[in-house]
């Protein structure tokens, strides 16, 4: 059974912040995928990785990037956090077409 | 620029009747198509698929059918239930799993 954990299920933190959201799976996926949901703009890609040490840019990517150090893990970073950043954050990874989500991550910037 | 619509962004629907959601898509090399249910404070899940060469799938009150020539894929649930109230998202794929298209989604109640 597929699981993709992420660090948090709420975070709040304060503009200008430094913040590192989590992502874990645990079946030797290649793919994993970070994406952004927001009241009528269905769910929007940020970055992705095909491999360890790859990302590339999803549809919005600005205000964030990306590290994949191991296959299991893939970190977003929001280097200075801004209000518009306020979202639910939306981990997956997939080895072919299914993507398998974490419960995602409720972030709010004060 | 978006390649997959959702063009009604709610439906309701009584117990026990046909729900119907529709997608829309503009790039005609999409040759995989993916159903997901997405639950509020949870991330989505798969639901069902199928593939351009199939014109119709089906798993049990779910059946997705495919219309390649007007590029309209729908999703129909019969009979409904209140625990199909989710939102369902219907991303497209192209030949390589990396880059998938979401649609806005749509908001489905199924009333009792």
């Amino acid at each position: 059974d597929v699981k993709v954990t992420q660090s948090s299920r709420y975070l709040v933190k304060r503009t200008g912040e430094k913040v590192f959201l989590e992502c874990v799976q645990d079946m030797d996926h290649e793919n994993m995928f970070w994406y952004r949901q927001d009241p009528g703009l269905g769910l929007r890609l940020i970055y992705f990785s095909y491999d360890v040490k790859m990302k590339e840019k999803g549809d919005i990517p600005e205000g964030y990037s990306v590290s994949r150090e191991k296959k299991e893990r893939f970190s977003l970073i929001l280097e200075s956090a801004s209000t518009n950043q306020t979202s639910m954050y939306l981990c997956a990874s997939s080895l072919d077409f299914e993507q398998f989500f974490g419960p995602g991550t409720r972030l709010t910037v004060l | 620029d978006q390649q997959v619509k959702q063009n009604s962004p709610s439906l309701s629907v009584q117990e026990g009747r046909i729900s119907i959601l529709n997608c829309d898509y503009t790039n005609s090399m999409f040759d995989y198509f993916l159903w997901y249910k997405k639950y509020p404070a949870e991330g989505p899940t798969f639901l069902i698929s199928i593939s351009s060469i199939k014109d119709k799938n089906e798993d049990g009150r779910f059946t997705v059918f495919l219309n390649k020539s007007a590029k309209h894929l729908s999703l129909h649930i019969v009979p409904s239930q209140p625990g199909d109230s989710a939102v369902y998202f219907c991303p497209s794929e192209g030949t390589n799993a990396g880059k998938s298209t979401f649609g806005d989604g749509t908001t489905l109640t199924v009333k009792p």
